[in-house]
């Protein structure tokens, strides 16, 4: 559905440790989806896609996985560094639609 | 690349003035896109253009937006007359694609923040 922002889950990692930020994704016709990060302040900046031919894909310390049996997203982040610390939004875009939709949001905080 | 260009960064008016936000896209990239951002309803969607071309508009909330885009490397969001309730953070995307064969991801400015006072 339409992303919704008044709670936020979040998501508190050691610093160099893993962070897995999860997402469901409601339509099973979605053919693309993205991973953002949203800064205080700035926009979401683009981390990584996948299409919805593919189950997993992988980028400089991201690895992005799809599962479409149970609509499922994730996003691995590996040794998690401070400047990691934002709030992070899974967007889907469904086939025959122009709209990206975006997840509620998770805030991801690192502690030194 | 210097990215996605929006202006300004803040903007605080009265109710009942009008409102226009700028983008810059990124070169060479064929879709924009309008998004706004609230802490009740998240990112919604509220216009998208193709090769300067309106393609949905159907996230625009009433007739009191209006959103141009007159060439390949400029668009404006106008708000006209403005109310409190369309305090919020104006974003512009561009994408290099984006239909529905081919799909580039979306790359954001640092967005416009407005308060209706």
């Amino acid at each position: 559905g339409e992303s919704v922002g008044l709670h936020l889950p979040t998501l508190s990692v050691q610093e160099g440790d893993n962070s897995i930020i999860n997402c469901a994704y409601s339509n099973s016709a979605s053919d693309y989806f993205i991973w953002y990060k949203q800064e205080s302040g700035k926009g979401p900046q683009f981390i990584i896609d996948i299409r919805s031919n593919m189950d997993k894909r992988q980028g400089q310390r991201v690895t992005v996985l799809l599962n479409k049996t149970v609509k499922h997203l994730s996003l691995q982040i590996a040794a998690t560094q401070p400047g990691d610390s934002a709030v992070y939004f899974c967007a889907e875009k469904r086939d025959s639609s122009y709209k990206l939709i975006f997840g509620s949001g998770t805030r991801l905080l690192v502690r030194p | 690349d210097a990215g996605v260009i929006q202006s300004p960064r803040h903007e605080v008016t009265e109710m009942g003035q009008e409102v226009t936000l700028r983008c810059k896209p990124i070169s060479g990239h064929n879709s924009l896109f309008w998004y706004r951002q609230t802490m009740m309803r998240g990112l919604e969607l509220l216009i998208y253009f193709n090769n300067n071309v309106p393609i949905d508009d159907s996230g625009m909330p009433e007739d009191r937006f209006s959103a141009k885009m007159p060439n390949a490397s400029f668009s404006t969001l106008k708000i006209q007359p403005s109310e409190p309730r369309d305090s919020a953070v104006y974003f512009c995307a561009s994408s290099l694609g984006w239909g529905d064969s081919y799909n580039s991801p979306l790359h954001f400015g640092n967005g416009t923040r407005l308060t209706v006072t």
